[in-house]
């Protein structure tokens, strides 16, 4: 399957700081989005960044992405222990007919308070 | 209703076992998804249905695995002869459109002994 790539695989940082996490894809896209699992629970949508937008702001949340490298990053400002959780890129392939939305493995983010 | 509602929220089965899923989307999405999740990945595809038409049934691993979403609403995953790599959580998420953010239930976890 062609799963995308989240860097790095477990980030541990206080809170406070700014946490950024990276996802790398291989094939063209339509959109990007970005979700949140908490420990035990279903996924939460976060944001979707379409492949003709390079930067994306939602609250504390500021997507990038780079079409021509076939990337993309989460930046997490002023990190609260809340934040705590694993976060997955999603794509959503630019491919005839009907594609899935294919989950990269996730980045686990720590936040200490 | 409120959203995806998915049950049981635990399933333990005896290996040869045949079990069901149930998912109950969001009034109104036309899209819905079965996810498979192993411990520490991401969201592995499984199966896709617009309305009640299985579109894509491409990441079921076997034939052991069923899907129906026969009156384009409530679905169900069946999983026949359970095997103990069946053992995951399995993962319900709906959407008004293909293409647009996917909103999750929490999950099935399934212990096959």
């Amino acid at each position: 399957s062609q799963q995308g790539e989240e860097d790095p695989q477990a980030l541990s940082i206080q809170e406070g700081e700014n946490a950024t996490m990276n996802c790398s894809y291989k094939t063209s896209i339509n959109n990007l989005q970005w979700y949140r699992q908490n420990s035990g629970r279903g996924l939460v949508h976060l944001i979707l960044i379409r492949s003709n937008e390079r930067e994306k702001h939602s609250g504390r949340l500021r997507v990038t992405l780079d079409t021509s490298k076939k990337s993309s990053s989460l930046l997490i400002t002023a990190s609260r222990a809340a934040d705590t959780a694993s976060y997955f890129c999603a794509t959503d392939a630019l491919e005839k007919g009907n594609t899935p939305l294919v989950f990269g493995k996730g980045t686990r983010l720590s936040v200490i308070a | 209703g409120a959203g995806v509602s998915q049950s049981p929220r635990y399933k333990v089965a005896k290996r040869g076992q045949d079990v069901a899923l149930r998912c109950d989307p969001i009034s109104g999405h036309v899209s819905l998804f079965w996810y498979q999740q192993a411990l520490g990945q991401g969201p592995e595809f499984l199966t896709y249905f617009q309305n009640e038409a299985q579109l894509d049934k491409s990441g079921l691993p076997s034939d052991r695995f069923f899907a129906e979403r026969p009156e384009g609403s409530v679905s169900t995953l069946k999983i026949q002869r359970t095997q103990q790599e069946d053992s995951a959580v399995y993962l319900c998420a709906s959407s008004p459109l293909r293409t647009e953010k996917l909103f999750f239930g929490s999950g099935t976890q399934l212990s096959v002994l």
